[in-house]
């Protein structure tokens, strides 16, 4: 049982190249999430999946597109990077349940756009 | 605008002592209020919750208050140990279950 898996770990961009970030859970939830973390900034929700086949945007989606490919993966694509876009992205999945829900989060991946 | 603020960026704490992070929110549309702990180069994981409709819950060393009216959440950890040194985040859920909205973190270091 693994959790949340993302890939890769790390990444080095230059200005407009693109680049999808992988998440897939094994835990069969039904949402799942894409967060990022900026010092001083906590974690913003960019855009999330209530279920398969649904996507909604969060806080800060410009610049980025996602894609719930199956109930157990969530893919983050950012068509052309931009050094603002230098973070770390943190994915997540959680039961969508009227109770309480924590989100199980995958150890990120460190992006810098440069 | 940040509805979600947590003041402390740091917090040294010795062994054995209490240690109490605190959060406060802007708005009243959450159910669920939770922390989460994170070691460096790893994932947020959960820690403890309380529902909007409690004001006290309590998970061996870590208790959790709420006080709505003055919008407010406090986690406390008796007694501290040098393995809580993490940063810890407070989350708050909304009404439509999806989103969850993050404090900035508070650094909690607890010397031995």
């Amino acid at each position: 049982n693994a959790g949340v898996t993302q890939t890769p770990k790390f990444q080095v961009l230059k200005t407009g190249q693109s680049m999808t970030l992988q998440c897939a859970q094994d835990m069969n939830h039904n949402s799942m999430y894409w967060y990022r973390q900026d010092p001083g900034m906590g974690l913003r929700l960019i855009y999330y999946s209530a279920s398969e086949g649904t996507t909604d945007k969060g806080e800060v989606p410009n610049g980025y597109n996602v894609s719930r490919l199956n109930k157990r993966e969530f893919s983050l694509r950012l068509e052309s990077a931009a050094p603002s876009q230098t973070s770390v992205y943190f994915c997540a999945s959680s039961e969508l349940a009227s109770g309480i829900s924590e989100q199980f989060f995958g150890p990120g991946t460190r992006l810098t756009v440069l | 605008d940040q509805q979600v603020k947590q003041n402390s960026p740091s917090l040294s704490v010795q062994e054995g002592r209490i240690s109490i992070l605190n959060c406060d929110y802007t708005n009243s549309m959450f159910d669920y209020f939770l922390w989460y702990k994170k070691y460096p180069a790893e994932g947020p994981t959960f820690l403890i919750s309380i529902s909007s409709i409690k004001d006290k819950n309590e998970d061996g060393r870590f208790t959790v208050f709420l006080n709505k009216s003055a919008k407010h959440l406090s986690l406390h950890i008796v007694p501290s140990q040098p393995g809580d040194s993490a940063v810890y985040f407070c989350a708050l859920r909304g009404y439509n279950f999806n989103k969850f909205y993050f404090g900035s973190g508070t650094k909690l270091n607890v010397k031995p």
